[in-house]
Formats: structure tokens, sequence, C-alpha cells
């Protein structure tokens, strides 16, 4: 049974930075690329980031590029989402998805249940 | 890529058809996927490719398009299809979701 778990959301201050945590498990990790999709409250979806398979390439959408990163370390089966320089904006619930696939055009099949982040200023 | 999905509110009734539609600001091919969500759970994928529907999902959803004009749509609403639907481009990155379609109880 395939499962993400996030962990690391919390309440942090305007400018600060978090580390989010995604563990997987019941699938060959280092086979799919994995997302970061946040959702504000009341809000819609919203597509922060992709990394393939190997970690050797990575996407972000232009909110978050130049402050997020995403890394992850198949020998934990773990993906991880480095935040920095955050804003009001940033406040949301932080979700993780498996894709169906390694490369692109793959749809996010398995989501996790979300940690949630908090910006104060 | 910008998608936009009408309407963005629905209300119906049990067992009425309901019909959304997504439209992208370019061609996307058929890479485009459904979601639903209910309230304080995390999305489920319904249907991918834009029409290939994902194990376990009932039939009476289904989905059709490709280029820029997609459909989804169920054809006997259920008590438990109330949520609210988003469709997903995975053609090119930044891999946009639509706004969203709330379908409500009349």
């Amino acid at each position: 049974e395939v499962q993400l778990v996030e962990s690391g959301g919390g309440l942090v201050q305007d400018g600060g930075s978090l580390r989010l945590s995604c563990a997987a498990s019941g699938f060959t990790f280092s086979s799919y690329a994995m997302n970061w999709v946040r959702q504000a409250p009341g809000k819609g979806l919203e597509w922060i980031s992709d990394i393939s398979g190997s970690g050797g390439r990575t996407y972000y959408a232009d909110a978050v590029k130049g402050r997020f990163t995403v890394s992850r370390d198949n020998s934990k089966n773990t993906v991880y989402l480095q935040m920095n320089s955050l804003r009001g904006e940033d406040t949301a619930l932080y979700y993780c998805a498996k894709r169906g696939a390694d490369g692109r055009n793959s749809p996010l099949d398995y989501w996790g249940q979300g940690t949630l982040v908090t910006v104060s200023s | 890529i910008q998608l936009t999905q009408s309407p963005s509110f629905l209300s119906a009734s049990v067992g009425d058809r309901v019909t959304i539609t997504c439209r992208a600001s370019q061609a996307i091919r058929s890479y485009l996927a459904w979601y639903q969500q209910k309230p304080g759970k995390a999305p489920n994928l319904l249907i991918s490719a834009a029409s290939t529907l994902q194990s376990g999902v009932p039939s009476r959803f289904s989905g059709s398009g490709s280029g820029t004009e997609f459909t989804f749509t169920i054809i006997s609403l259920q008590p438990e299809d109330f949520a609210t639907y988003y469709c997903q481009q995975v053609n090119d990155y930044p891999m946009t979701f639509g706004p969203g379609t709330k379908v409500d109880i009349q």
C-alpha cells in the first residue's frame, strides 16, 4: 500500500525558514517523480515543485522559485522541501504527492494528508 | 499554461447529470487530469490522460477532450460526489491546476 507522510510544518515568522519532509513507502521510490502541492486556507490547489526519480531534474512554480528547494534521499525514501524567505502568502497546507511515472505527462496518483505551514508577521 | 474551469460553483441534486469544462490557454494534447477533493481530505485522482478512468473509480465519472478544451461528466450524481473538482495539466511545467468547481447539494 502506498503511503506518503508529511512532517515538518509549523508556525514560522515572516522571513524565516522551514524544511518539510515526506516519507514514502509501498512503492519503488527512486522510480517515480515526486511533487509538492499546496493549498492556502479556503483556496484551490497550487502546484509548487517536481523532482525526478533520480533527483537530477527539478522544477518550480514561479511563486517559489529561488526561495524553495526540493530534494530527495532515495536511500531513505524521503523527499524534502526547503523553504526560505517565507512570506504570509506561503501559509498553506503542503501536500506531498507521487507522480504516476518518472517522466513528465503523468498525474499525481497518490497524495499524503498534508502538513500545515503558517507564516506570521 | 493557464487553466480555467466553468462553472466555479454548481448546485445539483442526486441523480443529476453534471458537466464541468476545463480550458487551457494553449494546447496540452491529452495531458489533463481530474481530481476530486472533499473537505479536510487530500485530492483523489479520478481521470488521467483526459479520459482514462483510474482503477476503482465508478463508471459514472468520465472525461473527454484534447488540445485546449476538456469536459468532465458525472452521469448520475450520488451523495458522495458532492465535492470540489480540479483539473490539472501535466503537459509542461509548471503543472498548473484549474481554480476548481465546487459541486453542492441543491
